[in-house]
């Protein structure tokens, strides 16, 4: 089985300042991959990053990054440079390769509000 | 169009009715998902077809749901004798290779809120 864990409900910044979403995981599975989504108000889920288990650097896409730490099971994504239309729901989503099938397993989420 | 499509985009229907949620996925993409997100929750898989393969079914939480996919691309999700734990967003995604790679990366469409009264 797995688990995804978003311990944040809600999270505010100040727009140009940098913020963290936690994400915490469980599995059994060797190999697998990590992403995190952005869903704004309009419902649509945006893909951001993808970090797989054994890349060895951390991923990362323009202001997004995935701070992966491995022995710790943990996958953060941080937000640098915040603007206002980061104000969105966030989800962490993992798939096994061995274990999860054709399914992706999502966390509860994270609301981010950025704040002018 | 350019993206996943989904129709439609609300739905308001009578505990006991029937309805049918559309999909279009993006053209040439050869998998396709069904998830559904409750309020205030994260997303629960329901369904995948990949091509000509037999569909992942292993997410359907009853024998009231189901869905099929026609000729490879629209498909649709059908859910009978509905029930009030049934509203949600039902949100279809399409994917180009599906889960033969890792990452796949999922296009997901803007989703049909169901409504049961």
């Amino acid at each position: 089985a797995q688990k995804i864990t978003q311990t944040q409900p809600g999270m505010f910044v100040q727009e140009k300042e940098a913020v963290t979403l936690d994400c915490t995981y469980d599995t059994s599975d060797p190999s697998y991959g990590l992403f995190w989504y952005k869903q704004p108000s309009s419902g649509e889920m945006i893909f951001l990053i993808y970090q797989g288990s054994y890349d060895q650097q951390n991923a990362t896409e323009g202001r997004y990054s995935l701070n992966f730490q491995k022995a710790r099971k943990s996958a953060n994504l941080v937000i640098s440079a915040s603007q206002l239309g980061d104000s969105a729901m966030y989800f962490c989503a993992m798939r096994g390769v061995e274990t999860s099938g054709s399914r992706l397993t999502f966390g509860e989420g994270t609301q981010l509000t950025v704040n002018p | 169009g350019a993206g996943v499509s989904q129709s439609p985009s609300n739905k308001v229907t009578e505990k006991g009715k029937d309805v049918e949620l559309r999909c279009d996925p993006i053209s040439g993409h050869t998998a396709l998902y069904w998830y559904r997100q409750s309020l205030g929750q994260g997303l629960e898989f329901l369904i995948y077809f990949q091509g000509n393969s037999a569909p992942d079914k292993s997410g359907l939480p009853s024998d009231r749901f189901s869905a099929e996919r026609t000729g490879g691309s629209v498909s649709t999700l059908t859910i009978q004798r509905t029930q009030q734990e049934d509203s949600a967003v039902y949100l279809c995604a399409s994917s180009l290779e599906g889960v033969r790679v890792l990452p796949e990366k999922l296009f997901f469409g803007s989703g049909t809120q169901l409504s049961v009264l």
